[in-house]
């Protein structure tokens, strides 16, 4: 069965530090997500991505957050410089479909981030 | 005004019995409702979709959606120990899901 995988599993870094963020959409989807999840708090949408440019993106998803399709199968999330607020597990979420049935998302397993 | 609205429970049901899981959300342009199910340390995954006012079923699983009240619920009958797991309720008020806190569901053997 076809699944959305993400790189690192765990990333501890220093604050101030930069970070990316790997997933691997399914193939042949067209629609790519980074949402977050404080430990405890609710799935947060940060950002949207289709045809190489941002869809929608959330207030969390300020200048310090940036995304990138560098080739044909990967989606990256950097963030430039990391507070220690920004620790928390980051799915990304791909999907075939727009419209009505955009909510239909297949979630990777998370890179759970950890900022010192 | 938060967008999807949950109780945080925990939700406890004995085995066998019907949980009820409800949703209120803010955007009446709201086209699509969608059930989550979230394992503890695991990522969401999907369950449930509905998209018309009445009722959906999927084996043991019915969304119900009432667009009137801005209000959507989910039915698990015949509630088994493995439904113990955190439901979420999402929305999409433009192009990007948004989800509620979740609702635990605890079920007793």
């Amino acid at each position: 069965e076809p699944e959305v995988t993400q790189t690192p599993s765990h990333q501890v870094t220093q604050m101030g530090q930069e970070v990316i963020l790997r997933c691997v959409p399914i193939s042949n989807h067209l629609y790519f997500y980074w949402y977050r999840q404080i430990l405890g708090q609710k799935v947060e949408f940060l950002v949207s991505f289709y045809n190489n440019e941002i869809s929608e993106k959330s207030e969390i998803f300020d200048d310090q957050f940036s995304v990138e399709r560098p080739d044909g199968s990967n989606f990256t999330l950097k963030i430039r410089s990391t507070k220690l607020e920004d620790s928390a597990m980051y799915f990304c979420a791909s999907s075939a479909a727009s419209g009505r049935a955009a909510g239909e998302l297949f979630f990777g397993e998370g890179s759970r981030l950890t900022v010192l | 005004q938060k967008e999807v609205e949950q109780n945080s429970g925990p939700l406890s049901v004995p085995e066998g019995a019907i949980a009820s899981l409800n949703c209120t959300y803010s955007d009446r342009g709201s086209q699509s409702f969608f059930w989550y199910r979230q394992y503890s340390g695991k990522s969401p995954e999907l369950i449930m979709f509905i998209y018309s006012n009445g009722d959906k079923e999927d084996g043991r699983f019915t969304a119900q959606l009432n667009k009137a009240s801005q209000y959507v619920s989910l039915l698990i009958r015949d509630s088994q120990p493995s439904d113990s797991a955190t439901y979420l309720c999402a929305v999409t008020p433009r192009t990007a899901l948004i989800f509620g806190k979740g609702t635990t569901l605890s079920v007793s053997s």
